[in-house]
């Protein structure tokens, strides 16, 4: 069964522009989940879609959206860039159904802001 | 509220020796808890997962964590640290009141000395 993959790898964009990041989930896993990772924030929650539908959100400004497709594929918008937003971003699919089922976690596209 | 916490940020072994890393944790309800390994520049792997079956759990790569609710603890362990094991190692705690969130400390960094 193929892993969660996450395109593109690395990313370079100048302040204020935007930037679109995808996820691929694995295979009859209908949560997609988005994290930032930062040296000095850590891990911190975005948002998580199931069936389409944002279930979850994390405390991130506005520029920061997602979008979650039929086939449970997703993405996640970043709009006019800032320097702080330079991080490794993680997408992570799960059963989503039960409490309980793990987090799958792509190996994250590493977005550089300049 | 659920919460985790990782009690130590850095955890320096010498090749052979113990691993211990301690996660404690705070749930209103009987909680499913996980740990996972971040290598540099990679996204989360699932090491072990507790969903209140057997409290000792054991998980991949020679790691194994046990829960003790009387001291609300969920310690990942391992008799004999490999070169390979250094990484960042996550606890989360996954909300079983229906919410699906996920809440993760904030990391355990671990260094093994040849």
């Amino acid at each position: 069964k193929a892993g969660v993959t996450q395109t593109p790898r690395y990313l370079i964009k100048t302040r204020g522009q935007q930037v679109t990041l995808s996820c691929s989930p694995i295979s009859g896993h209908r949560s997609v989940s988005w994290y930032q990772q930062t040296p000095g924030q850590g891990l911190q929650f975005l948002f998580e879609y199931f069936s389409e539908t944002q279930r979850n959100k994390g405390n991130f400004p506005g520029r920061f959206s997602g979008r979650q497709f039929s086939n449970s594929r997703s993405e996640m918008n970043v709009s006019t860039l800032e320097l702080g937003d330079s991080a490794l971003y993680l997408c992570a699919s799960s059963l989503g159904r039960v409490d309980n089922s793990p987090l799958h976690f792509g190996n994250g596209t590493r977005l550089t802001v300049t | 509220a659920q919460s985790v916490t990782q009690l130590d940020s850095h955890v320096s072994v010498s090749e052979g020796t113990p691993v211990l890393l301690r996660c404690n944790y705070s749930s209103s309800y009987s909680p499913s808890l996980f740990w996972y390994v971040q290598h540099p520049n990679k996204g989360l792997q699932l090491l072990l997962k507790y969903t209140s079956a057997a409290t000792l759990v054991k998980g991949i790569n020679g790691f194994e964590a046990e829960f003790k609710k009387s001291e609300t603890s969920f310690h990942l362990t391992k008799p004999s640290a490999h070169m390979s094991d250094a990484a960042e190692y996550f606890c989360v705690v996954s909300d079983p009141s229906g919410t699906y969130k996920y809440i993760f400390g904030t990391g355990t960094r671990l260094k093994v000395l040849a």
